[in-house]
């Protein structure tokens, strides 16, 4: 059972564009939802990540909007660069307290930014 | 900090040995999380611990996987006997949030099982 399902597989986008990566997820237990950047070769590392409380979190030219009533969130990278170019993973884990803190990853994105 | 630390970075070996992947994980963090990585399954949970105790071991694929942490420094993720559909990045990861949301990688352990 896949509980994150992330799209698209691969992204091109050119240098000064908006990359859309998206996400939808089936567990409304799930309260912490995390985008990971992975570079080849190296593990992933944490970009941002938002709460249910919020529709919108943005961090520099990265932003994840949040919808709650659609069980979606997706990530936007505002004027993407070819640095970004990277598989990047969507996650999410529950409230629940005792041994179900755990992180569901969708099966990423591979994000190519042309010069 | 140096973050967290796997070793070996690059293994290969032969179907039925045994194989030792270890981390450090940073120091004061009191979560550790071993995940497994294929182009085919993704990135997969296979057991975490919590203060060196494993709180939840539900990936372990089978019993030829054994973690252990036997202190806050140090763990190991054991594949005894290895498999060809072993082949994967190993990853480890630590924590210290309250919920071990927030999580530092290591670089990953490439391993080939021929």
């Amino acid at each position: 059972q896949q509980q994150v399902k992330q799209s698209p597989q691969s992204l091109i986008v050119q240098k000064g564009g908006i990359s859309i990566i998206n996400c939808a997820y089936e567990n409304t237990a799930f309260d912490y939802f995390p985008w990971y950047q992975q570079f080849p070769g190296k593990g992933p590392a944490l970009l941002i990540a938002i709460r249910p409380d919020v529709s919108e979190k943005k961090e520099g030219r990265f932003t994840i909007s949040f919808n709650k009533s659609a069980k979606q969130f997706s990530l936007h990278i505002m004027d993407s660069q070819p640095g970004d170019s990277a598989t990047y993973f969507c996650a999410a884990s529950p409230n629940s307290g005792g041994s179900n803190y755990k992180l569901t990853f969708g099966k990423g994105t591979l994000l190519t930014v042309n010069p | 900090d140096a973050g967290v630390i796997q070793s070996p970075r690059h293994e290969v070996t032969e179907m039925g040995q045994e194989v030792t992947l270890r981390c450090k994980p940073i120091s004061g963090h009191d979560y550790l999380f071993w995940y497994r990585q294929t182009m085919m399954r993704g990135l997969e949970l296979l057991i975490y611990f919590n203060n060196n105790v494993p709180i939840d071991d539900s990936g372990m694929p089978e019993d030829r996987f054994s973690a252990k942490m036997p202190n806050a420094s140090f763990s190991t993720l054991k594949i005894q006997p290895s498999e060809p559909r072993d082949s994967a990045v190993y990853f480890c990861a630590s924590s210290f949030d309250a919920r071990g949301e927030t999580q530092y990688f290591g670089p990953g352990t490439r391993l080939l099982v021929l």
